[in-house]
């Protein structure tokens, strides 16, 4: 069975730093392109960043472009979000997700329980 | 960037009414479009995938049509359990999520 776990978030002020993690297991994880999304309290779901299965090739939201990297090491099935110069709207359960397929096209599944990161002071 | 309009919202039905979502993009994604469900306090759950192919364990009363920019969701038979939020997620280029539409019982 495919199970995602994050971890990692927290309270943290305007302008900190927070790095989340997802543990991967129950599939080759190396062979699979995951992403993370967010979903602010009470809203809709947001794409942040994706990464190829060999973190050749990294993709980000414009609205988080330049302040968050997204990265994993393969070796520990473990995906990974750094996130600076954080500010009050990245405030949200962020989720890593899975992509069905290791072709060009393909959905998220399946998703983690999400981790909740508030930027507050 | 594609964007993705859901409609409606907000939907209120009876149990064992026939529900339809639709979901326009802002320019053609093909067959690239998924479903979501996402329950209160739960990480969404893929119902559909390529417009119109079931994920594995999916109630067959769920079902997904359309291509190019015009796609559906249509619940034949609304069950309680299928109180949730509903999400379409185009996966063409990147991937971006329509704004939801909450599914609620009359």
């Amino acid at each position: 069975e495919v199970q995602l776990w994050e971890s990692g978030g927290g309270l943290v002020q305007p302008g900190g730093s927070l790095r989340l993690s997802c543990a991967a297991s129950g599939f080759t994880f190396s062979s699979y392109a995951m992403s993370w999304v967010r979903q602010a309290p009470g809203k809709g779901l947001e794409w942040v960043s994706a990464i190829s299965g060999s973190a050749a090739n990294t993709y980000y939201a414009d609205s988080v472009k330049g302040r968050f990297t997204i990265s994993r090491d393969n070796s520990k099935n473990t995906l990974y979000l750094q996130m600076n110069s954080l500010r009050a709207e990245d405030t949200a359960v962020y989720y890593c997700a899975k992509r069905t397929g290791s072709g060009s096209y393909s959905p998220l599944a399946p998703w983690g329980q999400g981790t909740l990161v508030t930027v507050s002071s | 960037d594609i964007q993705m309009t859901q409609s409606p919202s907000t939907l209120s039905a009876s149990v064992g009414d026939r529900v339809t979502i639709t979901c326009r993009a802002s320019q053609t994604i093909s067959s690239w479009l998924a479903w979501y469900q996402q329950k209160p306090g739960e990480a969404p759950k893929l119902l559909i995938y390529e417009a119109s192919s079931l994920e594995s364990g999916v109630p067959s009363r769920f079902s997904g049509s359309g291509s190019g920019t015009e796609f559906t969701l249509t619940i034949s038979s609304l069950q309680p359990d299928d109180i949730a939020t509903y999400y379409c997620q185009q996966y063409k280029s990147y991937w971006t999520f329509g704004q939801g539409t909450k599914v609620e019982i009359k």
